[in-house]
């Protein structure tokens, strides 16, 4: 079983609602990954981190997505106004350095009515 | 931007059969190449990977990187029902970034 934790693992949000999704890397790892993964399979990139520090992101379109790793907290990912095209699996991962390997959580499922 | 692209992107093999999956990328500067595994419902995890060229073999699974011509493989030997999944390749160019293909969906019928 995974040891990345990601919650909740399904979220339901109406569109222009603000969706929060949180994720505990495993122990040790500092590297922390955002991707989407849509219905096509296509994953898409969205941020990394070390440690508290962003690595790498994408232009973020709008800045409707925003993400912070603060010390002793969950990671989180948070759409601030949801649209229908962000529905997706949403898969948190985290390495213990670089990105040799990376460790998935089970995702978070949105849904954007 | 680095472009990967994964064949076939689906396949059905019988039970005992080997399987041949295949990646190819565009950034000849890509310095890690992998492959994840992803059963339906599940966190997609890890299979192998290899930083030169040349093969890779683990158990069933063998990985193959040939750096000039932008392609790397996943050889599976006596495929099984339970190698059933959706297989992810994965390469790692300057910076920490992966990029992944959009995965070849395999089933293995017993």
């Amino acid at each position: 079983n995974s040891k990345v934790i990601q919650t909740p693992r399904y979220l339901v949000k109406g569109q222009g609602q603000k969706a929060k999704m949180r994720c505990i890397p495993e122990k040790g790892h500092p590297v922390v990954f955002w991707y989407q993964q849509n219905k096509n399979n296509e994953f898409k990139f969205l941020i990394n981190f070390q440690n508290q520090e962003v690595l790498q992101q994408i232009d973020m379109t709008e800045k409707r997505f925003s993400a912070e790793c603060p010390s002793n907290s969950p990671c989180s990912l948070e759409i601030q106004s949801s649209e229908a095209g962000d529905s997706a699996l949403y898969l948190c991962a985290s390495s213990p350095g670089g990105a040799e390997t990376l460790y998935f959580g089970s995702g978070t499922r949105l849904t954007v009515l | 931007q680095q472009k990967v692209q994964q064949s076939p992107e689906s396949l059905i093999v019988p039970e005992g059969a080997m399987t041949s999956l295949n990646c190819t990328f565009s950034d000849s500067a890509s310095q890690y190449f992998a492959w994840y595994r992803q059963h339906s419902g599940k966190a997609p995890k890890a299979l192998m990977s290899i930083f030169s060229n040349g093969e890779k073999e683990e158990g069933r699974f063998t990985i193959h990187l040939n750096k000039a011509s932008l392609h790397f493989s996943l050889h599976i030997r006596d495929s099984q029902p339970s190698d059933s999944a959706l297989y992810l390749c994965a390469v790692r160019d300057m910076g920490y970034k992966l990029t992944f293909g959009t995965g070849t969906s395999l089933l293995v019928d017993p």
